[in-house]
Protein backbone atom coordinates (compact mmCIF):
# COMPACT_ATOMS: atom_id res chain seq x y z
CA UNK A 1 0.00 0.00 0.00
CA UNK A 2 1.46 3.30 -0.75
CA UNK A 3 1.73 5.69 2.08
CA UNK A 4 -0.17 8.57 0.37
CA UNK A 5 -2.81 7.60 -1.75
CA UNK A 6 -4.60 10.23 -4.22
CA UNK A 7 -7.01 9.48 -7.01
CA UNK A 8 -4.81 10.50 -10.19
CA UNK A 9 -7.61 11.67 -12.20
CA UNK A 10 -7.71 13.88 -14.72
CA UNK A 11 -10.96 15.94 -13.46
CA UNK A 12 -12.41 17.53 -16.07
CA UNK A 13 -14.68 20.44 -15.16
CA UNK A 14 -16.12 23.36 -16.40
CA UNK A 15 -15.67 26.91 -14.86
CA UNK A 16 -17.02 27.92 -12.01
CA UNK A 17 -17.20 24.63 -10.59
CA UNK A 18 -16.73 22.99 -7.20
CA UNK A 19 -14.42 20.16 -7.25
CA UNK A 20 -13.01 18.15 -4.00
CA UNK A 21 -9.83 15.79 -3.77
CA UNK A 22 -9.25 13.42 -1.51
CA UNK A 23 -6.23 11.50 -0.31
CA UNK A 24 -5.35 9.05 2.35
CA UNK A 25 -2.73 8.58 4.42
CA UNK A 26 -0.74 5.33 6.00
CA UNK A 27 1.57 6.86 8.52
CA UNK A 28 -0.38 7.58 11.72
CA UNK A 29 2.62 9.13 12.86
CA UNK A 30 2.69 11.97 10.24
CA UNK A 31 3.38 15.46 11.85
CA UNK A 32 1.74 17.86 9.35
CA UNK A 33 -0.14 18.09 5.87
CA UNK A 34 0.00 20.13 2.88
CA UNK A 35 -1.20 20.30 -0.44
CA UNK A 36 0.67 21.61 -3.29
CA UNK A 37 0.12 22.54 -6.34
CA UNK A 38 2.19 22.23 -9.32
CA UNK A 39 2.30 23.48 -13.14
CA UNK A 40 3.17 21.09 -16.01
CA UNK A 41 6.87 20.95 -16.06
CA UNK A 42 7.67 23.30 -12.61
CA UNK A 43 7.83 22.56 -9.49
CA UNK A 44 5.20 22.25 -6.36
CA UNK A 45 4.52 25.11 -4.61
CA UNK A 46 2.40 25.16 -1.74
CA UNK A 47 -0.81 25.66 -1.75
CA UNK A 48 -2.31 25.53 1.63
CA UNK A 49 -0.93 24.05 5.23
CA UNK A 50 -4.04 21.74 6.20
CA UNK A 51 -5.34 21.36 10.19
CA UNK A 52 -7.78 19.54 11.81
CA UNK A 53 -10.00 22.52 12.82
CA UNK A 54 -9.87 22.90 8.99
CA UNK A 55 -8.65 25.83 7.28
CA UNK A 56 -9.84 28.08 4.71
CA UNK A 57 -7.78 30.45 1.86
CA UNK A 58 -10.46 32.22 -0.64
CA UNK A 59 -12.07 29.81 -2.72
CA UNK A 60 -9.95 27.07 -1.59
CA UNK A 61 -10.88 24.72 1.88
CA UNK A 62 -8.85 22.24 3.46
CA UNK A 63 -9.46 19.38 6.19
CA UNK A 64 -7.57 16.90 7.67
CA UNK A 65 -9.10 14.16 9.36
CA UNK A 66 -6.62 11.89 11.97
CA UNK A 67 -9.02 9.11 12.90
CA UNK A 68 -9.89 8.07 8.76
CA UNK A 69 -6.37 9.29 8.15
CA UNK A 70 -7.91 11.47 5.40
CA UNK A 71 -6.95 14.82 4.23
CA UNK A 72 -8.95 16.52 1.58
CA UNK A 73 -9.13 19.74 -0.80
CA UNK A 74 -12.22 21.59 -2.07
CA UNK A 75 -11.82 24.01 -4.57
CA UNK A 76 -15.21 26.45 -5.34
CA UNK A 77 -15.84 28.39 -8.11
CA UNK A 78 -12.77 27.13 -10.30
CA UNK A 79 -10.75 29.49 -12.50
CA UNK A 80 -9.49 28.38 -15.56
CA UNK A 81 -5.71 29.06 -13.53
CA UNK A 82 -6.90 26.41 -11.45
CA UNK A 83 -5.67 23.78 -14.11
CA UNK A 84 -2.78 22.14 -12.42
CA UNK A 85 -1.65 18.65 -10.39
CA UNK A 86 -2.68 19.00 -6.95
CA UNK A 87 -0.61 16.91 -4.66
CA UNK A 88 -1.27 15.60 -1.02
CA UNK A 89 1.76 15.45 1.13
CA UNK A 90 2.59 14.35 4.65
CA UNK A 91 5.35 15.23 6.70
CA UNK A 92 6.38 12.69 8.94
CA UNK A 93 9.44 12.64 11.77
CA UNK A 94 12.06 9.94 11.77
CA UNK A 95 11.77 7.42 14.98
CA UNK A 96 14.44 10.05 16.48
CA UNK A 97 12.45 13.17 15.85
CA UNK A 98 15.83 14.88 14.64
CA UNK A 99 14.41 14.58 11.10
CA UNK A 100 11.27 14.82 8.60
CA UNK A 101 10.99 13.65 5.09
CA UNK A 102 7.53 14.62 2.90
CA UNK A 103 5.98 12.01 1.16
CA UNK A 104 4.15 13.01 -2.08
CA UNK A 105 1.12 11.48 -3.48
CA UNK A 106 1.38 10.78 -7.08
CA UNK A 107 -0.92 14.05 -7.75
CA UNK A 108 -4.50 14.60 -9.20
CA UNK A 109 -4.60 16.49 -12.55
CA UNK A 110 -7.07 18.80 -12.60
CA UNK A 111 -8.70 20.60 -15.74
CA UNK A 112 -10.41 23.41 -16.08
CA UNK A 113 -12.36 24.41 -19.15
CA UNK A 114 -14.46 26.93 -20.51
CA UNK B 1 9.96 34.37 -7.00
CA UNK B 2 11.29 31.28 -5.25
CA UNK B 3 14.33 31.44 -2.81
CA UNK B 4 15.96 28.28 -3.85
CA UNK B 5 18.14 27.80 -7.53
CA UNK B 6 19.03 25.03 -8.84
CA UNK B 7 21.78 24.42 -12.08
CA UNK B 8 21.47 23.39 -14.28
CA UNK B 9 18.11 23.48 -15.70
CA UNK B 10 18.49 20.72 -18.02
CA UNK B 11 21.21 17.83 -18.86
CA UNK B 12 21.90 14.93 -21.33
CA UNK B 13 24.04 12.49 -19.34
CA UNK B 14 25.06 9.01 -21.30
CA UNK B 15 24.57 5.91 -19.26
CA UNK B 16 27.30 4.86 -16.84
CA UNK B 17 28.02 8.44 -16.39
CA UNK B 18 28.58 10.50 -13.34
CA UNK B 19 26.16 13.08 -12.39
CA UNK B 20 26.29 16.11 -10.03
CA UNK B 21 23.51 18.86 -9.61
CA UNK B 22 23.52 22.25 -7.77
CA UNK B 23 21.54 23.88 -4.92
CA UNK B 24 21.36 26.83 -3.63
CA UNK B 25 19.31 27.35 -0.89
CA UNK B 26 17.61 30.25 1.49
CA UNK B 27 19.89 31.98 3.34
CA UNK B 28 19.63 30.57 6.97
CA UNK B 29 17.57 27.18 6.04
CA UNK B 30 19.74 24.83 7.35
CA UNK B 31 17.98 21.82 5.94
CA UNK B 32 17.98 20.60 2.28
CA UNK B 33 16.62 17.37 0.80
CA UNK B 34 16.18 16.03 -2.49
CA UNK B 35 13.66 14.70 -4.57
CA UNK B 36 13.37 12.91 -7.53
CA UNK B 37 10.49 13.28 -9.30
CA UNK B 38 9.70 10.74 -12.97
CA UNK B 39 7.01 11.51 -15.00
CA UNK B 40 3.82 11.26 -14.06
CA UNK B 41 5.03 10.30 -10.38
CA UNK B 42 5.01 12.28 -7.15
CA UNK B 43 8.35 13.56 -5.82
CA UNK B 44 10.16 10.42 -4.02
CA UNK B 45 12.44 11.52 -1.03
CA UNK B 46 16.22 11.09 -1.73
CA UNK B 47 17.98 12.14 1.06
CA UNK B 48 18.12 15.12 3.64
CA UNK B 49 21.16 17.01 5.14
CA UNK B 50 21.11 19.42 8.17
CA UNK B 51 24.11 20.96 8.55
CA UNK B 52 26.19 19.26 6.12
CA UNK B 53 25.29 15.94 7.58
CA UNK B 54 23.08 13.70 6.03
CA UNK B 55 20.19 12.99 8.67
CA UNK B 56 17.71 11.53 6.89
CA UNK B 57 17.82 8.59 3.34
CA UNK B 58 15.04 7.35 1.54
CA UNK B 59 14.89 4.33 -0.62
CA UNK B 60 17.89 5.18 -2.69
CA UNK B 61 20.62 3.02 -3.71
CA UNK B 62 24.27 3.97 -2.33
CA UNK B 63 25.64 5.80 -6.09
CA UNK B 64 22.81 8.49 -4.79
CA UNK B 65 25.42 10.91 -2.88
CA UNK B 66 25.14 14.38 -1.52
CA UNK B 67 27.26 17.46 0.29
CA UNK B 68 25.76 20.23 2.20
CA UNK B 69 28.47 23.20 2.33
CA UNK B 70 28.42 26.08 4.86
CA UNK B 71 27.17 28.90 2.84
CA UNK B 72 23.87 26.61 2.22
CA UNK B 73 24.57 25.43 -0.91
CA UNK B 74 24.01 21.56 -1.80
CA UNK B 75 24.96 18.99 -4.44
CA UNK B 76 23.71 15.55 -5.63
CA UNK B 77 26.22 12.77 -6.99
CA UNK B 78 24.71 10.72 -8.67
CA UNK B 79 27.38 7.60 -10.20
CA UNK B 80 26.76 5.10 -12.77
CA UNK B 81 23.53 6.28 -14.47
CA UNK B 82 21.23 4.57 -15.73
CA UNK B 83 17.69 5.39 -18.14
CA UNK B 84 15.60 4.89 -15.35
CA UNK B 85 17.66 8.06 -13.17
CA UNK B 86 15.79 10.12 -15.69
CA UNK B 87 13.72 12.25 -13.74
CA UNK B 88 13.18 15.98 -12.24
CA UNK B 89 15.91 16.58 -9.43
CA UNK B 90 14.14 18.88 -7.14
CA UNK B 91 16.23 20.67 -4.13
CA UNK B 92 13.76 21.71 -0.91
CA UNK B 93 15.18 23.72 1.98
CA UNK B 94 13.81 24.93 5.38
CA UNK B 95 14.62 26.55 8.34
CA UNK B 96 14.95 23.28 10.46
CA UNK B 97 15.55 19.61 10.49
CA UNK B 98 11.69 18.26 11.39
CA UNK B 99 10.12 21.62 9.05
CA UNK B 100 6.54 21.24 10.35
CA UNK B 101 5.78 24.15 7.93
CA UNK B 102 6.62 22.89 4.84
CA UNK B 103 9.63 23.59 2.09
CA UNK B 104 10.58 25.59 -0.66
CA UNK B 105 11.11 23.96 -3.96
CA UNK B 106 13.97 25.02 -6.56
CA UNK B 107 13.07 25.22 -10.20
CA UNK B 108 14.79 21.64 -10.78
CA UNK B 109 16.56 19.86 -12.72
CA UNK B 110 15.65 18.00 -15.43
CA UNK B 111 17.83 14.85 -16.25
CA UNK B 112 17.98 13.11 -19.38
CA UNK B 113 20.07 9.76 -19.69
CA UNK B 114 20.33 8.52 -23.20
Amino acid sequence: RKEVEQDPGPFNVPEGATVAFNCTYSNSASQSFFWYRQDCRKEPKLLMSVYSSGNEDGRFTAQLNRASQYISLLIRDSKLSDSATYLCVVNSLKNTGTASKLTFGTGTRLQVTL
Amino acid sequence: ETGVTQSPTHLIKTRGQQVTLRCSSQSGHNTVSWYQQALGQGPQFIFQYYREEENGRGNFPPRFSGLQFPNYSSELNVNALELDDSALYLCASSLDKVSLYGYTFGSGTRLTVV
